[in-house]
């Protein structure tokens, strides 16, 4: 079956300690994203990835990183997190461009609680 | 700004009625188009898609229309369902600048049964 795994689905930490979000895709696709969706502010896009070793900021990059070693998997990282990180994330992919443009396929989200 | 945004935030109709959700959209540039679908405790869910030289595109039960004179979205749903409770969310791709997906607000759609 096609899908976008995220772990852990569910999270309650403290500030500055460090944490990963893992996600990972059995679909092949090029492109990988995050985006984190908040109340009124809607679905917003932190990083994402067109390919292996590349990587670009979204819209909301601050307080994150990410790493495209493979192509199926696109971890977030939160280096030392802090309280208005709570949220929930949603990691996404799909194939990319011209005639293989195609639509986002999302995981289930991670909600993060940060105290 | 570029933005992508809903008329109706909120939507209630009669189980057996047809829904139509509306979405204005800014840059005429945006090459593709998308609707998804989001439940409780879930994620996005793709829904139905259309291309910048379509102007409607049908899906089972679903119906997106395009007009790009006025820069607007719309989804129609046949014969709504309680199922179909959820909210549903426009978004654009803009393919020449790495694929950015810019989303609307959403509308929640409610059924009455």
């Amino acid at each position: 079956e096609a899908q976008v795994t995220q772990n852990p689905r569910y999270l309650i930490t403290v500030t500055g300690k460090k944490l990963t979000v893992t996600c990972s895709q059995n679909m092949n696709h090029e492109y990988m994203s995050w985006y984190r969706q908040d109340p009124g502010l809607g679905l917003r896009q932190i990083y994402y990835s067109m390919n292996v070793e590349v990587t670009d900021k979204g819209d909301v990059p601050e307080g994150y990183k990410v790493s495209r070693k493979e192509k199926r998997n696109f971890p977030l990282i939160l280096e030392s997190p802090s309280p208005n990180q709570t949220s929930l994330y949603f990691c996404a992919s799909r194939q990319t461009g011209g005639a293989r443009l195609g639509p986002q396929h999302f995981g289930d989200g991670t909600r993060l609680s940060i105290l | 700004g570029e933005s992508v945004g809903l008329h109706l935030p909120t939507l209630s109709v009669q189980e057996g009625d047809n829904s139509i959700i509306n979405c204005a959209y800014s840059n005429s540039a945006s090459d593709y188009f998308i609707w998804y679908k989001q439940e409780s405790g879930k994620g996005p869910q793709f829904i139905i898609d259309i291309r910048s030289n379509m102007d409607k595109r049908q899906g089972q039960r679903v119906t997106v229309l395009l007009n790009k004179t006025v820069k607007h979205l719309s989804l129609q749903i046949a014969a709504t369902q309680p199922g179909d409770s959820a909210v549903y969310f426009c978004a654009e791709i803009h393919d020449n600048q790495g694929g950015k997906l810019i989303f609307g607000q959403g509308t929640e759609l409610s059924v009455k049964p």
